[in-house]
């Protein structure tokens, strides 16, 4: 079975610019997340679904960052306008039910805003 | 006070020994879940295991297995015959609230410890 898929698996961008960042779940799953790894603050939780609906979006920074979730094999991340500070690599993740379901992640896209 | 803490920036090893990689977790919920993960170079993370506050039995899978102490509020990963290939980033992460409605889906996770496994 394919896993979470990513892309583009890495984006170098100037500031300013904007910045959309594609994940497609696994099949069957219906949580889908996004996280954000940097040095400074580690592994953030920015926002999940369930059932493509947004349930928790405390961790998205601020405003500059929105998600979508039109269907059950599609989500967005976008920035915009992108600045040198979201320099990330941004994970999704996908499980199949919450609780003790593991979360697969992605491969990641490793985001570089210049 | 951290969630998850894991004290371990770095550790080395020698290829076929034994590894204990610490992990403990602050959560006043009675039902969570205690997850690792590797990170190796590549960047990608990948599940190692799982280990539910309510089971009984440490989890183990193949050369992982969990060290569970619920009392001190550990999780240690405890890698077997270590192997080049296990060189890589390790993640302790906890799922507070499973069970309850809404609850169990944030996963929180540590700092990770560094592993060296040398010749």
């Amino acid at each position: 079975d394919a896993g979470v898929i990513q892309s583009p698996r890495h984006e170098v961008t100037e500031m300013g610019q904007e910045v959309t960042l594609r994940c497609k779940p696994i099949s069957g799953h219906d949580y889908l997340f996004w996280y954000r790894q940097t040095m400074m603050r580690g592994l953030e939780l920015l926002i999940y679904f369930n059932n493509n609906v947004p349930i928790d979006d405390s961790g998205m920074p601020e405003d500059r960052f929105s998600a979508k979730m039109p269907n059950a094999s599609f989500s967005t991340l976008k920035i915009q306008p992108s600045e040198p500070r979201d320099s990330a690599v941004y994970f999704c993740a996908s499980s199949r039910g919450q609780g003790a379901e593991t979360q697969y992640f992605g491969p990641g896209t490793r985001l570089l805003v210049l | 006070a951290q969630k998850i803490t894991q004290t371990q920036p770095g550790m080395f090893v020698q290829e076929k020994e034994a590894v204990t990689l610490d992990c403990t977790y602050d959560t006043s919920d009675q039902s969570y879940g205690l997850f690792w993960y590797k990170q190796p170079s590549s960047g990608e993370m990948i599940f190692l295991i799982y280990q539910g506050s309510y089971d009984e039995q440490n989890a183990t899978e193949g050369r992982y297995s969990l060290n569970f102490q619920k009392a001190r509020k550990s999780a240690n990963l405890v890698i077997s015959a270590s192997q080049l290939g296990d060189s890589a980033m390790y993640f302790c992460a906890m799922r507070e609230g499973i069970g309850l409605t809404g609850g169990g889906n944030k996963l929180t996770f540590g700092t990770g410890t560094q592993l060296k496994v040398e010749l």
